[in-house]
């Protein structure tokens, strides 16, 4: 069964960019959607970003101007970029896939904690 | 502030049923059926309980059960069991330019 997992620093500084992976196991990442979500702690979730092995990419309005996603279908992996992060952006970042022609995640990776501090 | 308002909190005892409200506008909620509902158990990753209003994942008790009407989406859950205490959000497609929005999150305790 296809599994996730996201890999990254632990603790970034306030205005240094974030960089995330999630690797795919048991299954091919082509054909599908994928998606990253995160959750600052003790809140709720919020849509990040979503992109396709192709290429697409759709961002939430709130954080385009900071993030960027891309897919490595050589590696099964796809990736997420934030930009400027200040302490609001700490929070656990999950990533997930899409159903297919349904706005919906029905696999998520554990989830990793970044905390932004000096 | 979350784009859709779900209520903080919600209780009820094994064997009862409870539902969960999720309200949104016309905008979201209220023009697509990809209203989807996620259980959240401490600590670990989101689950996927119901999708487009109503239909339920394959391994998602029947006891789950989602409906909308106008703005208003509502997770039901029938006979509670202590393994439903949980966090529970709800989630809209707003369009394309804002491909999903999520609730506040609802905190469901099984007296």
């Amino acid at each position: 069964q296809v599994q996730l997992q996201e890999s990254g620093p632990g603790l970034v500084k306030p205005s240094d960019t974030l960089s995330l992976t999630c690797t795919v196991s048991g299954g091919s990442i082509s054909g599908y959607f994928w998606s990253w979500i995160r959750q600052p702690p003790g809140k709720g979730l919020e849509w990040i970003a979503y992109s396709y092995d192709t290429g697409g990419t759709n961002y939430n309005p709130s954080l385009r101007s900071r993030v960027t996603m891309s897919i490595d279908t050589s590696n099964n992996q796809f990736s997420l970029r934030l930009r400027s992060l200040t302490a609001a952006d700490t929070a656990v970042y999950f990533c997930a896939r899409i159903i297919s022609g349904v706005v919906a995640f029905d696999i998520w990776g554990q989830g990793t904690l970044v905390t932004v501090s000096s | 502030q979350s784009a859709l308002t779900q209520p903080p909190s919600a209780s009820g005892s094994p064997g009862q049923s409870i539902t969960i409200s999720c309200t949104g506008t016309s905008s979201d909620v209220g023009t697509y059926n990809f209203v989807s509902w996620y259980q959240q158990h401490p600590g670990k990753a989101p689950k996927l309980m119901i999708y487009e209003v109503s239909k339920r994942p394959s391994g998602v008790p029947d006891r789950f059960s989602g409906s909308k009407s106008v703005n208003t989406a509502s997770l039901t859950v029938s006979g509670l069991q202590a393994e439903d205490e949980a966090d529970y959000y709800c989630t809209a497609h707003a369009g394309t330019n804002n491909w999903m929005v999520f609730g506040g999150g609802t905190k469901l305790t099984v007296l």
